[in-house]
């Protein structure tokens, strides 16, 4: 079974450039999250799709990040205008289900910002 | 304090010995915990969740739960150097039904 697919896997941009990111998760899985782990920090939620339908943007800078999933599958993540803080690895997960409880979420290979 | 706190580290524990790996917590009502487990470079990936206060046990892994002094730890037994990684911990928020991940700890196993 082919795992969570993310591409680029790398970026370099200056800043106020803007970004995108994509993200092909696992056939089948419903639930879709997108995550920034900053150097030396835990994976912070930004959003959680449940199929095309948005669960959880409380912590997704919105005046600059935007995120969609059309269709339930995969889900582009943009940021525009980028900015020095924003340079971290952005990891994309997906889930059989939304019980965070219980679902397993599976993690992408992660796409490495940075911003110069 | 911090919604869930570990240490930084590096830890570091030789060849054949007894990794454990603390971490403490905010919400005292927060029912659902997890240990990931990130190599360098690499996305983290689970390897133990635990629901209920005790002992859970997963080959060299053991995972333990106090609800009441609101930490989980991470015990690995007979650590290879195979195990040096970053250990993220996290907790299913009582209060939003969000998980928050601690900063991680990272083990460094001596050969």
């Amino acid at each position: 079974e082919a795992g969570v697919a993310q591409s680029p896997r790398y970026k370099i941009i200056e800043k106020r450039q803007s970004v995108a990111f994509w993200c092909n998760p696992i056939s089948g899985h419903a639930t879709l999250y997108w995550y920034q782990q900053i150097l030396g920090q835990g994976p912070k939620l930004l959003i959680q799709f449940q199929n095309n339908g948005v669960v959880d943007d409380s912590q997704l800078p919105k005046d600059r990040f935007s995120a969609e999933r059309l269709k339930g599958v995969d889900s582009t993540l943009k940021i525009q205008p980028a900015k020095l803080e924003d340079s971290a690895v952005y990891l994309c997960a997906s889930s059989l289900g939304a019980r965070i409880n219980t679902d397993t979420q599976y993690f992408g290979p992660g796409t490495r910002l940075t911003v110069l | 304090q911090k919604e869930v706190e570990q240490n930084s580290g590096p830890l570091s524990v030789p060849e054949g010995a007894i990794a454990s790996l603390n971490c403490t917590y905010s919400d005292r009502g927060s029912q659902s915990f997890f240990w990931y487990r990130q190599y360098s470079g690499k996305s983290p990936e689970l390897i133990m969740s635990i629901y209920s206060n005790g002992d859970k046990e997963d080959g060299r892994f053991t995972a333990q739960l106090n609800k009441a002094s609101q930490y989980v730890s991470l015990l690995i037994r007979d650590s290879q150097p195979s195990d040096s990684a970053t250990y993220l911990c996290a907790v299913n928020m009582n209060r939003d039904d969000k998980i928050i991940f601690g900063k991680g700890t990272r083990l460094h196993i001596l050969p």
